[in-house]
This record gives C-alpha cells, sequence and structure tokens, in this order.
C-alpha cells in the first residue's frame, strides 16, 4: 500500500522558536513529489514547500525548509522564527498525479 | 492571474437531491484534480482529467459520483441522490500541462452539506 504517514496529530511551539514535523511515507516508484500544504482555519490549501524526489538538495522557501531523506523515505518540514499565522493543519502529500495525504498535523502558536 | 475557482463555496442539498460542483483550473492549466475532504480527515483523491479525458478514477465511488472536463467550461463533479454520508468538503485542484504532472494548486473548496 502507498501511505503517508504524519505521526504527530497535534504539535506547539512558542513564537519566534522553531518547530520540526515528521513525515514518512511509501512508494515504489522512483520518480514523484513531495508537498507540504498548510490549512489554516478558512480551510483553503495553501501550498508551502515541494521537493522534487531525483533531487537532493533539500527545498527551502523563507522560514520553511525540508529534510528529505530519500532512503529513509522521510520528509520532514522545518519552521523556523515561528510566527502566529503560522497555526494551521499542515498535511504532507506524495504523488506524481493523484496526491496521497497523511492525516495532519495540527499546529497551535503560542505569544 | 486568478487561481482555482471553486462554486459554490456552500452547497445545502437535501437526501436524493443532485449536487453539482464546479471548478474552473487556473489559466493555462489542463489538468484537474478533485478531492474529497471527511471532518478531521485528510484529503482523499478522486478523480483526475484532462479536457475531455478521463485519466484516473480509481478514487471515485462506483455509484452516484461522476466528473467531467468538457473542451469549453469548467470541470463539473456531480452527485446524484446525495445521502448524509456525502456531507464533506470537495477541493479542486490545477496544474499546468506536461508529460510529468506539476504542482497541484488548490481552489478554496465547496462545503457539501446534506439534511
Amino acid at each position: 500500500a502507498q501511505t503517508v504517514t504524519q505521526s504527530q496529530p497535534e504539535m506547539s511551539v512558542q513564537e519566534a522558536e522553531t518547530v520540526t514535523l515528521s513525515c514518512t511515507y511509501d512508494t515504489s516508484e522512483s520518480d514523484y513529489y513531495l508537498f507540504w500544504y498548510k490549512q489554516p482555519p478558512s480551510r483553503q490549501m495553501i501550498l508551502v514547500i515541494r521537493q522534487e524526489a531525483y533531487k537532493q538538495q533539500n527545498a527551502t522557501e523563507n522560514r520553511f525548509s525540508v529534510n528529505f531523506q530519500k532512503a529513509a523515505k522521510s520528509f520532514s518540514l522545518k519552521i523556523s522564527d515561528s510566527q502566529l499565522g503560522d497555526a494551521a493543519m499542515y498535511f504532507c502529500a506524495r504523488g506524481s498525479d493523484k496526491l496521497i495525504f497523511g492525516t495532519g498535523t495540527r499546529l497551535q502558536v503560542f505569544p | 492571474n486568478a487561481g482555482v475557482m471553486q462554486n459554490p463555496r456552500h452547497l445545502v442539498r437535501r437526501r436524493g437531491q443532485e449536487a453539482r460542483l464546479r471548478c474552473s483550473p487556473m489559466k493555462g492549466h489542463s489538468h484537474v484534480y478533485w478531492y474529497r475532504q471527511l471532518p478531521e480527515e485528510g484529503l482523499k483523491f478522486m478523480v483526475y482529467l484532462q479536457k475531455e479525458n478521463i485519466i484516473d478514477e480509481s478514487g471515485m465511488p462506483k455509484e452516484r459520483f461522476s466528473a467531467e472536463f468538457p473542451k469549453e467550461g469548467p470541470s463539473i463533479l456531480r452527485i446524484q441522490q446525495v445521502v448524509r454520508g456525502d456531507s464533506a468538503a470537495y477541493f479542486c485542484a490545477s496544474s499546468p500541462p506536461g508529460y510529468f504532472p506539476d504542482t497541484q494548486y488548490f481552489g478554496p473548496g465547496t462545503r457539501l452539506t446534506v439534511l
């Protein structure tokens, strides 16, 4: 079965601190993408960051970066200098055409 | 450049009625995907379409659900004879043309409530 697992249902972080959300996946494909999407209370799905599986270099987008370990099938998201606006559900997803989503991690940010 | 548009944003139907959900992809995008999100769950893939073609419908329930993406106009997800279990948020996403599908950009979703 091709699955995506997010083992942390909830996480919390102090404003300005760093937090890491974990994600593991299973696949038999060699070419695929990995994504982190953010879903705030508005329920809009917002792309945070993406990683091509064939690239060894970890993707970075401003305060967001990933730790991609292809052999271990691990794809964690690090949020640096956390802000109150980062509070949301975060979904990890894997795919080429159809995306397989994890069950999400709810991130709370405390002032 | 307008994003993916979905309408209506909220739809209320009584059991047995039909629901039609519309999705207009981003300009220049030719791939459309539909996902369903049940309360407190992640998104589940339903169907992947290109213009006038269904590419992958492996996530679609076998009965009552259908999808199309005509040559002109938006993509439509149609649910016939709705039941309470169909209550969910339905998201559409689009991606640009290409042999290897690219990043999917999501619309705001349609929240369907079946009474």
